[in-house]
């Protein structure tokens, strides 16, 4: 069985700065990392996923992650961060069942 | 292309009620999930279907909570009797069949109050 550890649940940035959201999962087997975003009332969107190939992966809105097998993670980064950023992001892992799991999420808090 | 649909996206409900949720996933995608998401907390598999056959239902609580999914497209989420820790946003996701099926389409989810 596959698990999912997001090391923070908060974190409060100021707008243009950039912001790092960590995420480590262990699994027996070959992974799949997917990292969604959650809207206040919305539903998850997909940021970006890995699936095979290049270890950094870039994503929509400027964010993009990079897959360390040896360390077992998949950090999100974005360089400069907007208001609108202001969510909750979730870090998930698959293996060979297909089936997600989901970290705790963290909540990510852009101030001007 | 029409997203995953889901309704109602809010309901409250008392206690020992019970409630209905429907999903109508994105058309053509064979696998349907149902989640549970509780307040501070990530989603939480509730049951996957692969047409309109159970492939995992181990997390649900099948004491109160069924789920169907007729001729392989809309699916029923169904609690009786609702609990007040039942109170939670139900997720319903689709996805396709082969390598892109790895990737999960979510609705915008139905707010479950229980009071």
């Amino acid at each position: 069985a596959q698990s999912v550890t997001q090391l923070d649940s908060q974190v409060p940035v100021f707008e243009e700065a950039p912001v790092e959201l960590r995420c480590n999962y262990s699994s027996s087997v070959s992974v799949y990392l997917f990292w969604y975003v959650q809207y206040p009332n919305q539903g998850l969107q997909l940021l970006l996923k890995y699936l095979s190939g290049s270890t950094l992966v870039k994503g929509i809105n400027g964010f993009e992650a990079e897959f360390n097998k040896s360390q077992t993670s998949f950090h999100l980064r974005k360089p400069s961060v907007h208001i609108s950023d202001t969510a909750e992001y979730f870090c998930a892992v698959s293996a060979g069942d297909y089936k997600l799991s989901f970290g705790a999420g963290t909540t990510v808090t852009v101030r001007a | 292309e029409a997203g995953v649909a889901q309704s109602p996206r809010y309901k409250i409900i008392e206690k020992r009620q019970s409630v209905a949720f429907w999903c109508n996933p994105i058309s053509g995608h064979a696998t349907l999930y149902w989640y549970q998401q509780i307040l501070g907390q990530g989603p939480k598999l509730l049951i996957q279907f692969q047409n309109n056959g159970v492939v995992d239902d181990s997390q649900l609580p099948k004491d109160r909570f069924s789920a169907e999914r007729l001729k392989g497209v809309d699916s029923t989420l169904k609690i009786q009797p609702a609990k007040l820790e039942d109170s939670a946003v139900y997720l319903c996701a689709s996805s396709p069949s082969g390598l892109a099926g790895r990737e999960q389409f979510f609705g915008p989810g139905t707010r479950l109050t229980v009071l």
